[in-house]
């Protein structure tokens, strides 16, 4: 059974810095990678999407790496702003059943102005 | 091209009453999921619909759940009566067909339901 993993679980950090959050899976048989993010009450937009053949994606100042044999994905926010403070979910598609999400439980950021 | 709309945005129950969750999918979109997450914990997958079929409901409870999207409308997720422990945000997403069961999906806001 696959199991998501994110780390940390709250992160708070100063304007203008760089950060990593990390995701980790127990099942490398995964056919895609995708991060969201999740404003209080609000649904999930997404962020990035990485195939399991890739090794990052990047968009704006968002990077995210995948490392599918060790079951690891970071996502890097360079230059982080306050607007940047969500819920930040990690979520695999398997191989196998293709059609559900198993995601993590989240990283919640706050960015301080 | 309007994203995935869902209905009520805020529902409230009492114990032993019947929820009705709406899902209108993107436009193009004929794949429909169902995800809940309750308070405090992540987001469960519940089911996976094409249209007028159940793809995969291996995540629904047992009773008094179930779903259906229908040829014409939205996908309505039905709780019957419903206990305080069903209080939580029902997400519904979707993906186009050309990208099959493996495509990006796509979010709705969510529907919070409250049982009192």
């Amino acid at each position: 059974k696959q199991e998501v993993t994110q780390i940390p679980a709250a992160l708070s950090v100063p304007e203008g810095e760089n950060l990593v959050l990390n995701c980790s899976f127990t099942d490398s048989a995964i056919y895609n990678l995708q991060w969201f993010r999740q404003d209080p009450g609000k649904g999930l937009t997404s962020l990035l999407l990485i195939q399991s053949s890739q090794r990052e994606q990047t968009s704006g100042r968002l990077n995210a790496s995948l490392d599918k044999s060790s079951g690891r994905s970071t996502l890097y926010i360079a230059a982080s702003q306050p607007g940047d403070s969500a819920t930040y979910l990690c979520a695999v598609r398997q191989e196998t059943s293709g059609s559900r999400l198993t995601f993590g439980e989240g990283t919640q950021l706050t960015v301080n102005p | 091209n309007a994203g995935v709309m869902q209905n009520p945005r805020h529902l409230v129950r009492r114990r032993g009453q019947e929820a009705r969750l709406r899902c209108s999918p993107m436009k193009g979109h004929s794949h429909v999921y169902w995800y809940r997450q309750l308070p405090e914990e992540g987001l469960k997958f519940m089911v996976y619909l094409q249209k007028e079929n159940i793809i995969d409901e291996s995540g629904m409870p047992k009773e008094r759940f179930s779903a259906e999207f229908p040829k014409e409308g939205p996908s309505i997720l039905r709780i019957q009566q419903v206990v305080r422990g069903d209080s939580a945000a029902y997400f519904c997403a979707s993906s186009p067909v050309r990208q099959g069961v493996r495509g990006e999906q796509y979010f709705g806001p969510g529907t919070r339901l409250t049982v009192t």
